[in-house]
This record gives structure tokens, C-alpha cells and sequence, in this order.
């Protein structure tokens, strides 16, 4: 019964290939992200859906396309891997997307390119 | 846009002194929200805080925001092992705003 869950949880790869990752939430939020964190520990926001919509979406480099089927999934696909895109990404949703609602976070996809 | 700053960056104490971690905003906040994240896990939500000097405590855990809103604390008293990881604060905006975080290692 767990309330974010990502898969797959670690992701080795070469540079240069494509990979997705997915992410449901059983909370019934509507609103779902995705962050990368990077080796110091910086939570940066990449994507942002609110009911399937796609409401924010930071500088983040075309390669990165989210999809999102339903507002229980929210899924990441990555095109062309390069070194840089080592990091852990998680998946968070919360209820409302206005800031200032308690997001619930995956437990993260560690993704290592090499 | 927001943005929240925290420091300091890293903290060592001995296991059994107090730690405090510190956010500061340069503009009036709404809320505030505080999480934790232990090594090789995920940002845990601990608390949000919304009123004006508002304190609360969860065990030996004390949460305060500032009277004019615009910072807030956490401190623990007595770190234990467990304390260990990085502790992020997160302004209200969307998206939320999270600071750099504080990473506190606790020596047995």
C-alpha cells in the first residue's frame, strides 16, 4: 500500500540511450511531479501535472518528455542519456497545485549513466 | 521568482548537542514547510507552519516561524543517530520552493 511509488528504483545505462520512468500515487491527488537531485543534494522541480495537465515545466532539455495518462501516473521518458542526467529522480504528488499543499514523494529512481 | 535560503550547508555534532538549521526568505511567506531526508531515502513531510510566530514541537523536534514570516527554524535538541540526514525547507509557491537543504551528521 504504498502511496508513491516509482519503478523501476535504479536505472544503469549507457549514454546515448532511452529510458522511462514511472510513477503512480494511490493518494487520490491530483496534482503530480517530477524532481531531479542532484549529487549535493539540490531538489530541483523538472515537470509539474494538475489533473493531466501539464502546468509547469522548468529548463529542462527537450530529450525529457513526462506523460500523463491519468492523474494517478505520471511517467518520464528520457531520450539520448548523457552523462549529466545522472541523478536520482523522484516522483511527488499532493493535493491541489497551488504551492503551500504537503507533497508525498517516491522513493526515487537512482538513474547512472555510463 | 521565491526563493528560500538555509544554512548552514553542513552540520557535524556530537551525538547529544543540539542542532538548528535556518530559512530565510526575502519576501513575505505564507507557510512554510519542513522535511526530512534520511540517506538513500526520499523528502519526508514533517510539518507546515503558517501563523505568525507560530512554534510547534514533535518530540524533540522545535518548528518556529518568524513574526514577520519570513524565516523559520528547526531545531533539535539532544541529536541521536537517527536525526541523520538532510533537512530541506519549502516555501509556497508553484511550484513549492525548496531550499538547498542542511545535511547534519550526528557522531555516535
Amino acid at each position: 500500500d504504498t502511496a508513491v511509488s516509482q519503478t523501476p528504483k535504479y536505472l544503469v545505462t549507457q549514454m546515448g540511450n532511452d529510458k522511462s520512468i514511472k510513477c503512480e500515487q494511490n493518494l487520490g491527488h491530483d496534482t503530480m511531479y517530477w524532481y531531479k537531485q542532484d549529487s549535493k543534494k539540490f531538489l530541483k522541480i523538472m515537470f509539474s501535472y494538475n489533473n493531466k495537465e501539464l502546468i509547469i515545466n522548468e529548463t529542462v532539455p527537450n530529450r525529457f518528455s513526462p506523460k500523463s495518462p491519468d492523474k494517478a501516473h505520471l511517467n518520464l521518458h528520457i531520450n539520448s542519456l548523457e552523462l549529466g542526467d545522472s541523478a536520482v529522480y523522484f516522483c511527488a504528488s499532493s493535493q491541489g497545485a497551488q504551492g503551500g499543499k504537503p507533497q508525498h514523494f517516491g522513493d526515487g529512481t537512482r538513474l547512472s549513466i555510463l | 521568482g521565491q526563493q528560500v535560503m538555509q544554512i548552514p550547508q553542513y552540520q557535524h555534532v556530537q551525538e547529544g548537542e543540539d542542532f538548528t538549521t535556518y530559512c530565510n526568505s526575502s519576501t513575505t511567506l505564507s507557510n512554510i514547510q519542513w522535511y526530512k531526508q534520511r540517506p538513500g531515502g526520499h523528502p519526508v513531510f514533517l510539518i507546515q507552519l503558517v501563523k505568525s510566530g507560530e512554534v510547534k514541537k514533535q518530540k524533540r523536534l522545535t518548528f518556529q516561524f518568524g513574526e514577520a514570516k519570513k524565516n523559520s527554524s528547526l531545531h533539535i535538541t539532544a541529536t541521536q543517530t537517527t536525526d541523520v540526514g538532510t533537512y530541506f525547507c519549502a516555501a509556497p509557491s508553484t511550484p513549492l520552493v525548496f531550499g538547498k537543504g542542511t545535511r547534519l551528521s550526528v557522531i555516535a
